[in-house]
């Protein structure tokens, strides 16, 4: 079946460091994957997305990295701020279908 | 544009009762979902809908019903709550551009805190 997990639930950073979270995705036929960001008591919000024609994408700050062949995702933070602590949260589908996955999440905590 | 709205934001129920959770988007939409989040855990997907009139199960459907009249509302029915139905219930949409899923984010609702006593 169907599931996206991540590798470590706690990630804890200094402020100023880049921050790596890592997926990992077991339906091979998704092609499109996106990352959400957590607060506390809020709804999830989008991060970035990439396609599965594409390997790597990149935002203000962020990376995101798609090894297909390991079917892996990672996001990377460059410059952590303490406003980055959050759950992070990759997702996944496949076009046409509607419907998105969510893996287990990462909390990121950024010491100042 | 308020987004995507749900109601209530907080609900106690007891074993037994019955209740709708509502969520409205003002966004035109097309794609609709309900998750649910337990503490410490990621969403998992109860329903989804693509469209009015269309509904389809997500990875744990079981206790809850959907319907999907309008393109606006999207309401989930617990009938007969129980203890394992406590946790937070974000509504979602997103629009399509008609070559499938789309290349935009989910809009979030700011959840419903329910609790099953």
């Amino acid at each position: 079946g169907e599931s996206v997990g991540l590798h470590l639930p706690t990630l804890s950073v200094q402020e100023g460091d880049n921050s790596i979270i890592n997926c990992a995705y077991s339906n091979s036929a998704s092609d499109y994957f996106i990352w959400y960001k957590q607060e506390s008591g809020k709804g999830p919000q989008f991060i970035i997305d990439i396609r599965s024609n594409m390997d790597k994408r990149q935002g203000q700050r962020v990376t995101v990295l798609l090894n297909k062949t390991v079917k892996h995702l990672s996001l990377q933070i460059a410059a952590t701020q303490p406003g980055d602590s959050a759950v992070y949260f990759c997702a996944e589908t496949r076009s046409n279908t509607g419907k998105l996955i969510f893996g287990q999440g990462t909390t990121l905590q950024v010491k100042p | 544009n308020a987004g995507v709205t749900q109601t209530p934001k907080f609900r106690i129920l007891k074993i037994g009762q019955s209740m709708t959770l509502q969520c409205t988007q003002d966004m035109n939409h097309n794609y609709m979902y309900w998750y649910r989040q337990d503490p410490g855990m990621g969403l998992k997907l109860i329903y989804y809908s693509v469209g009015a009139g269309i509904t389809d199960k997500g990875e744990v459907p079981n206790g809850y019903n959907v319907s999907r009249s309008t393109t606006e509302d999207f309401p989930l029915r617990l009938e007969l709550a129980a203890p394992s139905q406590t946790s937070v219930y974000f509504c979602a949409s997103s629009p399509t551009t008609g070559t499938g899923f789309s290349v935009e984010k989910l809009f979030f609702g700011s959840g419903t805190q329910l609790s099953v006593l």
